[in-house]
């Protein structure tokens, strides 16, 4: 049973398009959550936090449902440079241990 | 700060030979993740190491897996003998500890793309 799931895309959508990304998660004892964006070739890199009460940077606006265990992320205005694949990050601690569990990550493409 | 170190950047192997991974995590990070990442199975935690010591291992695919933390500034995977599947990028991350200011957020360094033959 996959713990994070997320849908693999890819997205295809013209500059300027609002694009959401949604995110599950089974561990109810998560703690806190993340979208990472990775570069084709390149290393993961944290786009934000998520928060309880919904956040946004800029264009970028992420959400969480605790209730349904449920993250999203919504893009508006799109631009080409953010053709990336985003992946939905969720952390558990407990018992002496931490770590970030990863969903498999949703493909965008932003074309012209 | 050059950030996450890795090296080498790619590495072809043959089937059978022992394949050495290295880091050198953020100066002052306390904690040091190893990653394992395909298409099929995404990005998977291997081992993570705490002020040098193991803390969890579980993610560890089988005995032919080590890793160890000789000191603050330096970690290596090793998979011994390598195998076919085992092709995969390996990233390195680390991050602060409580009270830092990067507790949340996790530093990945560029990659190790493996190929094993």
């Amino acid at each position: 049973r996959k713990e994070v799931e997320q849908d693999p895309g890819p997205f295809n959508v013209p500059e300027g398009a609002t694009v959401a990304f949604n995110c599950t998660y089974s561990n109810s004892a998560s703690q806190s959550f993340f979208w990472y964006r990775q570069d084709c070739r390149k290393e993961p890199k944290l786009l934000m936090s998520v928060y309880s009460s919904g956040n946004e940077d800029g264009r970028f606006t992420a959400q969480l449902n605790r209730a349904s265990q449920y993250i999203s992320l919504l893009i508006r205005d799109s631009k080409l440079s953010d053709s990336a694949t985003y992946l939905c990050v969720v952390k558990y601690s407990g018992a002496g241990s931490y770590q970030l569990t990863f969903g498999k990550g949703t493909k965008l493409s932003v074309i012209p | 700060d050059a950030g996450v170190i890795q090296s080498p950047r790619h590495e072809v192997t043959e089937m059978g030979q022992e394949v050495t991974l290295r880091c050198k995590p953020i100066s002052g990070h306390d904690y040091l993740f190893w990653y394992r990442q395909t298409m099929m199975r995404g990005l998977e935690l291997l081992i993570y190491f705490n002020n040098n010591v193991p803390i969890d291992d579980s993610g560890m695919p089988e005995d032919r897996f080590s890793a160890k933390m000789p000191n603050a500034s330096f970690s290596t995977l090793k998979i011994q003998p390598s195998e076919p599947r085992d092709s995969a990028v390996y990233f390195c991350a680390s991050r602060g500890g409580r009270g830092s200011g990067s507790y949340n957020e996790q530093f990945f360094g560029p990659g190790t793309r493996l190929t094993v033959l």
